[in-house]
C-alpha cells in the first residue's frame, strides 16, 4: 500500500496560465475526492468520483476548473486562466465507497 | 450551511501534559472523523467514529462521538513533541454526504 500520491508537490504559475495536477489513489479505492485548503482553514470539498463517474461538484468549482478520472484510476484537476485567488493547497483523497478517506500530500499552488 | 466549530483554536502545553479539544455543530452528523496535519502535508486520519456515544482509542489518542450527535472530543494523553501539528475534526451526515471540516486546533508543545 503506497498511499495516495500527488504530483507536483509545488507549482508556481503566472496569472492567466493553465495548470494541471495529478492524483493517484490507493489502488483498490473506487472513490476519489478533490479538496482545496487555504491558510488557517480546513479542507473544502470540490468534487468526487466513483470509479470514472463524477458524482458531485461543489459550487466552489467554477467553470475554470475541470476534473477527470478517465479510467477510474488516477485523476487530474485542471485550472484554466488561473487567478491569484486560486492560490491554495489542493488535496486529493481516496476511499472504498463511503468509508474513511485517506489524503495525499497535496499540491501547493502559488499564482503570481 | 453546515459548520463545525473547533476549540480551542490553538494550545500551548508542556511535554507530558494531557490535551483535550472538541468540535461542535448545529447539525447532526452520523460520522465524526479526527485528522492530524503536519506543515506542508495532507491530513492523516487518526480516529473514525460511527455511533453516538462511541469511545474509540488509538494509542494515546481517545475520541468520543457525542450522544447528541452534534459534538465530538479528542484527548491526547502524555503529549510528546511529535504531537505538534493541526488537528481537524470532520463530520459527515449520511454516508454519501460530503465531509465538512472544522478550522483546526493548532497544538504547540513547549520544551
Amino acid at each position: 500500500d503506497t498511499g495516495v500520491s500527488q504530483d507536483p508537490r509545488h507549482k508556481i504559475t503566472k496569472r492567466g496560465q493553465n495548470v494541471t495536477f495529478r492524483c493517484d489513489p490507493i489502488s483498490e479505492h473506487n472513490r476519489l475526492y478533490w479538496y482545496r485548503q487555504t491558510l488557517g482553514q480546513g479542507p473544502e470539498f470540490l468534487t468526487y468520483f466513483q470509479n470514472e463517474a463524477q458524482l458531485e461538484k461543489s459550487r466552489l468549482l467554477s467553470d475554470r476548473f475541470s476534473a477527470e478520472r478517465p479510467k477510474g484510476s488516477f485523476s487530474t484537476l485542471e485550472i484554466q486562466r488561473t487567478e491569484q485567488g486560486d492560490s491554495a493547497m489542493y488535496l486529493c483523497a481516496s476511499s472504498v465507497d463511503y468509508y474513511e478517506q485517506y489524503f495525499g500530500p497535496g499540491t501547493r499552488l502559488t499564482v503570481t | 450551511g453546515q459548520q463545525l466549530n473547533q476549540s480551542p483554536q490553538s494550545m500551548f502545553i508542556q511535554e507530558g501534559e494531557d490535551v483535550s479539544m472538541n468540535c461542535t455543530s448545529s447539525s447532526i452528523f452520523n460520522t465524526w472523523l479526527w485528522y492530524k496535519q503536519d506543515p506542508g502535508e495532507g491530513p492523516v486520519l487518526l480516529i473514525a467514529l460511527y455511533k453516538a456515544g462511541e469511545l474509540t482509542s488509538n494509542g494515546r489518542l481517545t475520541a468520543q462521538f457525542g450522544i447528541t450527535r452534534k459534538d465530538s472530543f479528542l484527548n491526547i494523553s502524555a503529549s510528546i513533541p511529535s504531537d505538534v501539528g493541526i488537528y481537524f475534526c470532520a463530520g459527515q451526515g449520511d454516508r454519501d454526504d460530503k465531509i465538512i471540516f472544522g478550522k483546526g486546533t493548532r497544538l504547540h508543545i513547549l520544551p
